[in-house]
């Protein structure tokens, strides 16, 4: 049973630049969400794609913008990218319906800014 | 608003008991349990609903004080597996929200 698996790995950019990084959900989620995890901090909530549109969003301005796709993998982009966006991103998947279900983490994108 | 967690830290000998604390200003919906391990993913342990459900791991426990908006996750019989940084996830009461926030974590470490 596959897991949630997230690609890149790492990926280095320079400021200014866009990035995408991507996601799969685990085997039977159709809902996606998408986390900044500082290092020494909490995840925190970017937004949840759920039926290829987005759910809810949390404090994130407009350059970090996402897609969820009919197969319900997802994209995050980021534009014009700053040093404050070095990071780990975390994509969770879970199923839909109520809110009490459980999110599976994948293994993180890190993303680095030069 | 951020759930504030205590302690920050603790350190355990195997075999010894600890209690994590996650406490919020807003009324909630449900309370998560997520352990991470350095360089891992977060793990779902637990979820604790108002009402008094609870879903989760068999060896781990905890609580929800729906008044005091508080939970605990109980770690009895500590063992080296159990070392990580404990984050609970709060899910605020309002039908439309989706939006799970993340305390600042708890570093658990247990020494043999």
């Amino acid at each position: 049973d596959a897991g949630v698996t997230q690609s890149p790995t790492h990926l280095i950019k320079t400021r200014g630049q866009q990035v995408t990084l991507r996601c799969s959900p685990k085997s039977g989620h159709d809902t996606v969400s998408w986390y900044q995890q500082a290092l020494g901090q909490g995840p925190q909530f970017i937004f949840q794609y759920y039926e290829e549109e987005e759910r809810q969003r949390g404090n994130f301005p407009d350059r970090f913008s996402g897609h969820q796709f009919p197969n319900y993998s997802s994209e995050l982009n980021v534009n014009a990218l700053l040093l404050g966006d070095s990071a780990l991103y975390l994509c969770a998947s879970s199923l839909s319906g109520t809110r009490n279900q459980p999110q599976h983490f994948g293994d993180g994108t890190r993303l680095s800014i030069l | 608003q951020q759930p504030v967690q205590s302690p920050q830290a603790v350190i355990l000998r195997e075999g010894e008991d600890a209690v994590i604390n996650c406490s919020s200003s807003k009324a909630l919906y449900s309370v998560h349990w997520y352990r991470q391990k350095h360089g891992e993913a977060p793990v779902f342990l637990m979820i604790l609903l108002k009402g008094g459900e609870q879903k989760g791991h068999e060896k781990i426990s905890a609580s929800f004080n729906e008044k005091k908006q508080q939970s605990s996750l109980y770690l009895t019989a500590s063992q080296l597996s159990y070392s990580g940084t404990y984050f609970c996830g709060t899910l605020n009461s309002g039908g439309s929200n989706y939006k799970l926030t993340f305390g600042k974590g708890t570093l658990l470490t247990v020494n043999p």
